[in-house]
């Protein structure tokens, strides 16, 4: 079964500052991957996607990701934080004939002032 | 556009009781999904519900149940609460049985057991 492992639980960052969240999986089958973020008290809303094509993605919110197939990894950049950018970031991975969509522990992003 | 919309925000219960938990997808979407967030964890799957039945399950005792109805709302029954079955619930949906369609969540239901 896929696994996803979010090798940072807290980034903290000066605001303005480039941010890199980094995200590995495990799957012996074709992946399809996400980055969600989670306000306070919230739902998790959907960043980016990686479903095909192009490796690089563009999401809401100025984010993009990386896909690498030969590392397993699809890490979440963003050049320029802001204060709202403060939240908790999810990395998840759905195999092709799976509907258990896996997510990571989370990494917390802090964006200081 | 109302989003997935679940209810309650907030649910106390004590240990040996039992809980529903209600959920209302994104207009438009026909498939649901439950997932349980621990405290300072990411979410995991329960289950999905596409058609009214259960597709496909995660790794959760029996005691986890659910249903969804024609309109395609759904809900998670839990019997003989536990204290370690306190978490946040989220509901997700999405159109279609699709494999790369990206959930969309609600805020969750808080559940604390005592």
């Amino acid at each position: 079964a896929q696994s996803v492992t979010q090798l940072d639980s807290q980034v903290p960052v000066f605001e303005e500052a480039p941010v890199e969240l980094r995200c590995n999986y495990s799957s012996s089958v074709s992946v399809y991957l996400f980055w969600y973020v989670q306000y306070p008290n919230q739902g998790l809303q959907l960043l980016l996607k990686y479903l095909s094509g192009s490796t690089l993605v563009k999401g809401i919110n100025g984010f993009e990701a990386e896909f690498n197939k030969s590392q397993t990894s699809f890490h979440l950049r963003k050049p320029s934080v802001h204060i709202s950018d403060t939240a908790e970031y999810f990395c998840a991975v759905r195999e092709y004939n799976n509907n258990d969509m896996r997510f990571g522990a989370g990494t917390r992003l802090t964006v200081k002032p | 556009d109302a989003g997935v919309t679940q209810s309650p925000t907030h649910l106390i219960k004590t240990r040996g009781q039992q809980v529903t938990l209600r959920c209302s997808p994104k207009s438009g979407h026909d498939t649901v999904s439950w997932y349980q967030q621990a405290l300072g964890q990411g979410p995991q799957f329960i289950f999905q519900y596409y058609e009214e039945e259960e597709r496909q399950r995660g790794n959760f005792p029996d005691r986890f149940s659910g249903h969804q109805f024609p309109n395609y709302s759904s809900e998670l029954n839990v019997n003989a609460l536990l204290l370690g079955d306190s978490a946040l619930y989220l509901c997700a949906s999405a159109p279609g049985a699709l494999y790369n369609s990206p959930l969309h969540f609600g805020n969750g239901t808080r559940l604390t057991v005592t």
